[in-house]
């Protein structure tokens, strides 16, 4: 069993930033990519971006492109997503999942989600 | 991006009963499709990768076909534990999801 750890859930006003972290096991860190998906309530899930932590290659989804950025810090087997200029649309839980390295959509673990809310 | 788009949008079973979704994409993807099932509170966990292949661990009820435009996703006898909602995703270009099936019981 992979175990992906996420931050805790998250309040932020709109306009300001959020930062998610996403701790992995070493092997995840070294062999795969991880990537963020988020799910707003009742709706569909929604790839965002993915990196290969041992590259630091980055791919995102067009929709964020500019608006979200993803790192990974080698030392600590983290990675983050921070997403800036928030708005009400971007209440959701976001997933960190372990992913393939050469094509990203091969999600097999997961993290168990970070709720982020934005509200006034 | 690839729309993908399932039906039925929720479906109501009995114990034992075969179960059949399908997942359409909007131009040709290949194989390049999963199927995932996703229960309230959790996380989606990866059953059928590539269009057809069983991920470990996962009970051999489930199974998933098609390749090109069109997919079926089956549940060959409803156990309790399966009342989720079940997402289909392509990767041929980047990851899109369907609009999920929900999985009552009757």
């Amino acid at each position: 069993q992979v175990l992906l750890v996420q931050s805790g859930a998250e309040v932020k006003k709109p306009g300001s930033s959020v930062k998610v972290s996403c701790k992995a096991p070493g092997d995840t860190f070294t062999s795969y990519a991880i990537s963020w998906v988020r799910q707003t309530p009742g709706q569909r899930p929604e790839w965002m971006g993915k990196i290969i932590p041992i590259l630091g290659k980055t791919d995102y989804a067009q929709k964020f492109q500019g608006r979200v950025t993803i790192t990974a810090d080698k030392s600590t087997r983290t990675a983050y997503i921070e997403v800036t200029s928030l708005t009400f649309d971007d209440t959701a839980v976001y997933f960190c999942a372990r992913d393939r390295p050469a094509v990203a959509g091969h999600f097999d673990y997961w993290g168990q989600g970070t709720l982020v809310t934005v509200s006034a | 991006d690839i729309q993908m788009t399932q039906s039925p949008s929720s479906l109501s079973a009995s114990v034992g009963d075969r179960v059949t979704i399908t997942c359409q994409a909007s131009q040709g993807i290949g194989t390049f499709l999963n199927w995932y099932q996703q229960k309230p509170g959790k996380a989606p966990q990866l059953l059928i990768y590539d269009a057809s292949n069983l991920e470990m661990g996962v009970p051999s009820r489930f199974s998933g076909s098609g390749s090109g435009t069109d997919f079926t996703f089956t549940i060959s006898s409803l156990q309790p534990e399966d009342i989720a909602t079940y997402y289909c995703q392509q990767y041929d270009d980047l990851p899109t999801f369907g609009g999920g099936t929900k999985v009552q019981s009757k």
